[in-house]
């Protein structure tokens, strides 16, 4: 049980156009879906929390115009990168937490996505 | 917010020795993690303990709360242990915090 899944696993895109990532709950309703970056060798950083039918939390710093979350459905979530340039090529790693354990608190991360902005 | 240290950076291993990592984090947490990440990027969940002590095979963990640490035991490495261990804690609802990880390296 507890499955994530991501979409595309990895991308190519040209500078100055939108990619757009999608995080899937397989088998349990995710109440709150998070989003991460993280740099070769770094570590992961939230960049927002999104619950189902609510608008994104975001961390200090993270452009809320470039990087659009919507959480539509109690599975899934999507993140666009809007305008992308080089710099934002990153591993990209959502994670879900739902209401379905007794753990309430633990979060289940899907494969990441490897975006490349050339 | 809420600091998160790991330990050691780095640790090389020969196959079948034991190793323990440790986590220190700054403030009290309703949700602690460890992580193993693969070479594709995969983030394997290991164990959810916020206190107490849980094993699965030749892994196990130990989160002492008031004193604010947390211990993953490997024994008997394999190379497939290979990769960097993370743990996360979630400080009651606040930001679900990174450590910077420890790298593992099990050699033949």
């Amino acid at each position: 049980g507890a499955v994530v899944s991501q979409h595309p696993s990895w991308v190519i895109c040209k500078s100055g156009t939108s990619v757009k990532i999608e995080c899937r709950s397989l088998d349990f309703q995710a109440t709150t879906m998070f989003w991460y970056r993280q740099f070769p060798k770094q570590s992961l950083m939230l960049m927002a929390t999104s619950n189902e039918g609510s608008k994104a939390t975001y961390e200090q710093g993270v452009e809320k115009d470039k990087f659009l979350i919507n959480h539509a459905s109690l599975t899934l979530s999507t993140l666009t990168v809007t305008s992308a340039h080089p710099e934002d090529s990153s591993f990209y790693i959502c994670s879900a937490r739902g209401d379905w354990t007794v753990q309430d608190y633990e979060q289940y991360f899907g494969p990441g996505t490897r975006l490349t902005v050339t | 917010g809420i600091q998160v240290e790991q330990s050691p950076p780095d640790l090389i291993l020969q196959e079948g020795a034991n190793s323990t990592l440790r986590c220190n984090f700054s403030d009290s947490v309703n949700n602690l993690q460890w992580f193993h990440q693969n070479p594709w990027g995969q983030l394997i969940n290991l164990f959810y303990i916020p206190s107490g002590t849980k094993q699965n095979g030749r892994l196990s963990a130990t989160t002492v709360a008031t004193e604010r640490y947390s211990l993953l035991y490997i024994s008997s490495s394999q190379t497939t242990d290979s990769g960097v261990y993370f743990c996360a804690v979630d400080n009651y609802g606040q930001n679900f915090v990174f450590g910077p990880g420890t790298r593992l390296s099990a050699l033949p």
